[in-house]
């Protein structure tokens, strides 16, 4: 059964501290995105990769956040430093990329909370 | 800017009644449009999907419907369960790999 994984599941961290999040998406796929769940925007698309590069991180204040995938089967988000307003579910989604089918397969999420 | 508006935050629905969920967008170059279900600490799983060069497209209890000179799209779900109860959000995107969602619509069907 693939899954997109995600660690942590729940972080509580306090301003300043640096935060990294992990993704393992689905074997195969060659996109992979990550996304941030606010109650009033909704799912923001943050950093979305394709073959390991990154397409597009115009989602991500640039001054604290970095994306990366050091390899094919992870990727990661860190906020450094955290700020009370990080607070959010952050999701990985990956998927294949081809064609029109842009069905992206979601992680469960991390929930961070930032004191 | 939000570019996919879900203007209704929450629906509450009677067991076996048709839920309608609405979306509207305002990028023209939207081609692509899915609507994605989100249960509680799970990410969102994807439902169904329609290419603009389609006005409706059903699957099982679940159709979507498109309407392009109205930048507008719905979700019917009928009969509407009790298990529909989740989170739905609606998607776009512009011939790439990026999906602009809406803020979700919270569906909790009545038994």
């Amino acid at each position: 059964d693939a899954r997109v994984t995600q660690t942590p599941r729940h972080k509580v961290t306090e301003m300043g501290q640096e935060v990294t999040m992990r993704c393992q998406p689905i074997l195969g796929h060659n996109t992979v995105f990550w996304y941030r769940q606010t109650m009033m925007q909704g799912l923001e698309l943050l950093a979305y990769f394709r073959n390991r590069a990154p397409l597009d991180d115009s989602g991500m204040p640039k001054d604290r956040f970095s994306a990366e995938m050091p390899d094919a089967t992870l990727a990661t988000l860190k906020i450094q430093p955290s700020e009370p307003r990080d607070s959010a579910v952050y999701f990985c989604a990956s998927g294949t990329g081809t064609g029109r089918d842009n069905e992206q397969f979601f992680g469960p999420g991390t929930r961070l909370t930032v004191l | 800017d939000q570019q996919v508006k879900q203007n209704s935050p929450s629906l509450s629905v009677q067991e076996g009644r048709i839920s309608i969920l609405n979306c509207d967008y305002t990028n023209s170059m939207f081609d692509y449009f899915l609507w994605y279900k989100k249960y509680p600490a799970e990410g969102p799983t994807f439902l169904i999907s329609i290419s603009s060069i389609k006005d409706k497209n059903e699957d099982g209890r679940f159709t979507v419907f498109l309407n392009k000179s109205a930048k507008h799209l719905s979700l019917h779900i009928v009969p509407s369960q009790p298990g529909d109860s989740a989170v739905y959000f609606c998607a776009a995107s512009a011939n790439d790999y990026k999906l602009s969602f809406g803020a979700g619509t919270t569906v909790t069907v009545r038994a």
